[in-house]
């Protein structure tokens, strides 16, 4: 069965610091998609990447970035020069290419606060 | 509307009353989904919808909870006698069909059981 972990559950910087959120999977499946959504204190989650198994391309857009390693089983996100709006719960999740139904398996959350 | 619309917003309701919460999808996205938020349980997957094949009722925690997608659109979760464990918010989502597709959240539906 898939599982994602998210090892960090708060994370506090002061703002313009760098803040790297960890996510690490598990999966049997060797084609499987990767996400991290953000949830601002009013509830939404808000999808911010997919990445596919097959594409272990870093990808940035704007002050964000993400590293995907398949070696580690791993698909961490960090945010560049933080600011106050980037405060959020950040969930990191994963579906699988043969399972029915492109359900999301997410990992904990990591609650971000960004301090001016 | 452009998004994943939900309602009520907030919902209080008396332990034992029944509850209905409504999504209507992103116009186009056959697959919709229902997920629940609640303290220490992160996000749970409850139930999923793709056209006009059987749901996967997978997640649903009890014979409590139950949803309708009439015409293949909006979707109704009915939760029965509720319980003060059923506080949670109530997350609707949908996305194209294709596996792998990215999936669209609503803004949720705060229930609160007293």
């Amino acid at each position: 069965a898939q599982k994602v972990t998210q090892a960090q559950t708060e994370i506090s910087v002061v703002e313009k610091e760098d803040v790297t959120l960890d996510c690490v999977y598990e999966t049997r499946d060797t084609t499987y998609y990767l996400f991290w959504y953000k949830q601002p204190p009013s509830g939404e989650l808000v999808f911010l990447i997919r990445r596919n198994s097959f594409d272990e391309q870093n990808e940035i857009s704007g002050r964000y970035s993400w590293n995907f390693q398949k070696s580690t089983s791993s698909f961490n996100f960090t945010i560049t020069a933080s600011q106050v709006v980037d405060s959020a719960v950040y969930f990191c999740a994963l579906s699988e290419a043969l399972a029915a139904g492109n359900k999301l398996t997410f990992g904990g959350g990591t609650r971000v606060l960004v301090k001016p | 509307g452009a998004g994943v619309s939900q309602s009520p917003s907030n919902k209080v309701t008396e332990k034992g009353k029944d509850v209905e919460l409504r999504c209507d999808p992103i116009s186009g996205h056959t697959a919709l989904y229902w997920y629940r938020q609640s303290l220490g349980q992160g996000l749970e997957f409850l139930i999923y919808f793709q056209g006009n094949s059987a749901p996967d009722k997978s997640g649903l925690p009890s014979d409590r909870f139950s949803a309708e997608r009439t015409g293949g659109s909006v979707s109704t979760l009915t939760i029965q006698r509720t319980q003060q464990e059923d506080s949670a918010v109530y997350l609707c989502a949908s996305s194209p069909p294709t596996s792998g597709n990215t999936i669209y959240f609503g803004e949720g539906s705060w229930l609160t059981v007293v």
